[in-house]
């Protein structure tokens, strides 16, 4: 099926530890996002693709690492996870070209550093 | 800077009473403007959104919205709500030349009283 999935749908990790969320979609849209959404703040966005082998930062990057070998895929990756990046975090893609469309977004990830 | 404010965190009305989410963007240029729902657990759904053309926008679920330029606002109105509706209702902002990054409103989240 077509869509946009997010896998773990949970995480517990420990602080300091490396974890990576995983993104893909299968739409071939060329852009693809990370954003985390907390109480109070609402989505921040995280980074942004604009297409493979382009990424750029957004609000909230710091303590982030992302890559897009392939237009499907966009992972997440927290090099030395701490408490304040617990989280629910939501990839979405989307294709600009085609009358600014919408975005879709997958089920989320939630994330919980220990 | 740019913005999106909606008016009222949390939102209540009884089953079968009129729904309206406020939406209010700073702009000096034609926005594009969306509308988008979270239930619980879930990522966020398209309701409906305003590119260019008819200023009333029908969306799913019997939501709709109205571009009003001069008040630079872009209220959700559902005319008889329904237990089903309750969640968390988002606008967004975005404009053709700014490389597809959304701006987004905090959040709504809508009560149904029975």
């Amino acid at each position: 099926d077509a869509g946009i999935t997010q896998s773990p749908r949970y995480k517990i990790t420990e602080t300091g530890r490396q974890v990576t969320l995983m993104c893909h979609q299968t739409w071939s849209h060329s852009y693809m996002f990370w954003y985390r959404q907390d109480l109070g703040h609402g989505l921040r966005l995280i980074y942004y693709s604009a297409a493979a082998d382009i990424t750029d930062k957004g609000e909230v990057p710091d303590g982030y690492v992302v890559s897009r070998s392939k237009t499907e895929n966009f992972p997440l990756t927290l090099e030395s996870a701490t408490r304040s990046q617990t989280s629910v975090y939501f990839c979405a893609s989307g294709d600009r070209g085609r009358n600014n469309s919408p975005l879709h977004f997958g089920n989320g990830t939630r994330l919980t550093v220990t | 800077a740019q913005s999106v404010t909606q008016l009222g965190s949390h939102v209540s009305v009884s089953e079968g009473a009129l729904v309206l989410l406020r939406c209010n963007y700073s702009s000096s240029v034609p926005p594009y403007l969306f509308w988008y729902v979270q239930y619980p657990n879930q990522g966020l759904q398209l309701l409906l959104k305003y590119t260019t053309g008819a200023t009333l926008v029908k969306g799913i679920n019997g939501f709709e919205a109205e571009f009003k330029k001069s008040e630079t606002s872009f209220p959700l109105t559902k005319p008889s709500a329904h237990i089903s509706a309750a969640a968390e209702y988002f606008c967004a902002v975005t404009y053709m030349d700014s490389n597809y990054q959304l701006i987004w409103g905090a959040g709504t989240k809508l009560i149904i009283k029975p």
